[in-house]
């Protein structure tokens, strides 16, 4: 009965790499959010996904970041060019229909 | 611009003692409130919600209070237990969203001493 899974849990990259943030939902959950928690800051919602459709992406910065939920594989979200202030914990969350979400361990990125 | 303040960063209460942990909104848009728990290298937990319809909603040990005009909700947890510490968030939606969209504080951290 495996949870939200996300991987990799830590990421260090360099200013100007990509970063590739992974998410596996609840199985059966086709509703996905991916949220941003920046240090001393509460976790905030950045884009809402159905499987292949972006329903919500208006929390997301315009540039440099996108996400897709494909139809077979895990939810990704994909940060460009990194620069120092991307830095923070990315969590996942998935649900089913009404469901509450259910949120995975979260990513830690950290940028050099 | 923090839209969903705790203003608590931690808070010790005694093994069996009630624990009330606050939270402020200042969106006035927001209409649906969510407690989430947090362990350690884990992802928040649902604990209990509450619709902006309602000034009450209880589930077992938790409650969860809700003033509108004041733009603040709380959440008792009573007995408190040991295995209750841990960060717990508070978290608002919008209206129309249901428990989507979330917007969260930056969380208060209870430790209950036995």
């Amino acid at each position: 009965n495996a949870g939200v899974m996300q991987n990799p849990r830590h990421l260090v990259r360099r200013r100007g790499q990509e970063a590739r943030l992974r998410c596996s939902p609840v199985k059966g959950h086709s509703h996905v959010y991916w949220y941003r928690q920046l240090p001393e800051e509460g976790l905030k919602f950045m884009v809402y996904l159905q499987k292949e459709n972006i329903i919500d992406e208006s929390g997301m910065p315009k540039e440099r970041f996108s996400a897709e939920f494909p139809k077979e594989g895990p939810s990704i979200l994909r940060i460009q060019q990194v620069v120092r202030g991307d830095s923070a914990a990315y969590f996942c969350a998935s649900r089913l229909s009404t469901d509450t979400q259910y949120f995975g361990p979260g990513t830690r990125l950290t940028v050099l | 611009d923090q839209q969903v303040k705790q203003n608590s960063p931690s808070l010790s209460v005694q093994e069996g003692r009630i624990s009330i942990l606050n939270c402020d909104y200042t969106n006035s848009m927001f209409d649906y409130f969510l407690w989430y728990k947090k362990y350690p290298a884990e992802g928040p937990t649902f604990l209990i919600s509450i619709s902006s319809i309602k000034d009450k909603n209880e589930d077992g040990r938790f409650t969860v209070f809700l003033n509108k005009s004041a733009k603040h909700l709380s959440l008792h947890i009573v007995p408190s237990q040991p295995g209750d510490s841990a960060v717990y968030f508070c978290a608002a939606s919008p209206l129309g969203f249901g428990n989507e969209k979330l917007t969260f504080g930056t969380g208060t951290r209870l430790t209950i001493i036995p």
